[in-house]
């Protein structure tokens, strides 16, 4: 069963804004991780965030994790154009698998 | 520069064809991965190897059968497939298969079946 669940499934806004993206999840994990997608390209590790941790920052990425609430956040601040892509989240809960969610599809108008 | 190379980026093929995806990884990783994206749907897992030993299979259907002659390269064959294969297929590695270690992706091949 789908494990992450990204929200909202779409989120456009202007350049320099921030923009906040939302991921929950069912079972206990091991750690949660954030991905990009480039429209026709892979996926792209953004950053990983352990299950003892509650927060991490990477340049303009704040990422937080609530375990009792079984959610996560991603936040990029101060948006660019180039950040637009689909953005996923991804758990790993007991085995080696990752599973991830249907993505958020961030548009940032220039 | 990703790190892993999938070929061909684009095929279009009818159902009674076969070909092959290739993928290769220049990171020293010993986890390969290949996934299948639709639209609308989950990134799903379709195989995994470790050290170049199959050790997941998420019913996949035999009309997909992959290969890992060594832990740099791995191949998913394709034979009579259907409509609904149609999708992008994208192949990962990790440093090794434990708990959930980030994942390199390629760019994929976009499959269309005629």
């Amino acid at each position: 069963s789908q494990q992450g669940e990204e929200d909202p499934q779409a989120l456009s806004i202007q350049e320099g804004e921030n923009a906040t993206m939302n991921c929950s999840y069912k079972t206990s994990i091991n750690n949660l991780q954030w991905y990009r997608q480039n429209s026709g390209r892979g996926l792209v590790h953004l950053i990983l965030i352990r299950s003892n941790e509650r927060e991490k920052h990477s340049g303009r990425l704040r990422v937080t994790l609530d375990t009792s609430k079984k959610s996560s956040s991603l936040l990029i601040t101060a948006s660019r154009a180039a950040d637009t892509a689909s953005y996923f989240c991804a758990t790993a809960a007991g085995s080696y698998q990752l599973t991830f969610g249907k993505g958020t599809k961030l548009s940032v108008i220039p | 520069e990703t790190g892993v190379t999938q070929t061909p980026r684009h095929l279009v093929m009818g159902m009674t064809n076969k070909k092959s995806l290739k993928c290769e990884q220049h990171l020293g990783h010993n986890a390969m991965y290949w996934y299948k994206q639709s639209a609308k749907k989950p990134l799903e897992l379709m195989f995994v190897y470790n050290f170049k030993e199959q050790t997941e299979n998420n019913s996949v259907p035999s009309r997909f059968s992959p290969e890992c002659p060594n832990s740099s390269h791995l191949f998913l064959h394709l034979h009579t497939l259907q409509p609904e294969d149609s999708a992008l297929y994208l192949c990962a590695s990790s440093l090794n298969r434990g708990q959930g270690q980030p994942q390199h992706f390629g760019d994929g091949t976009r499959l269309s079946i005629l």
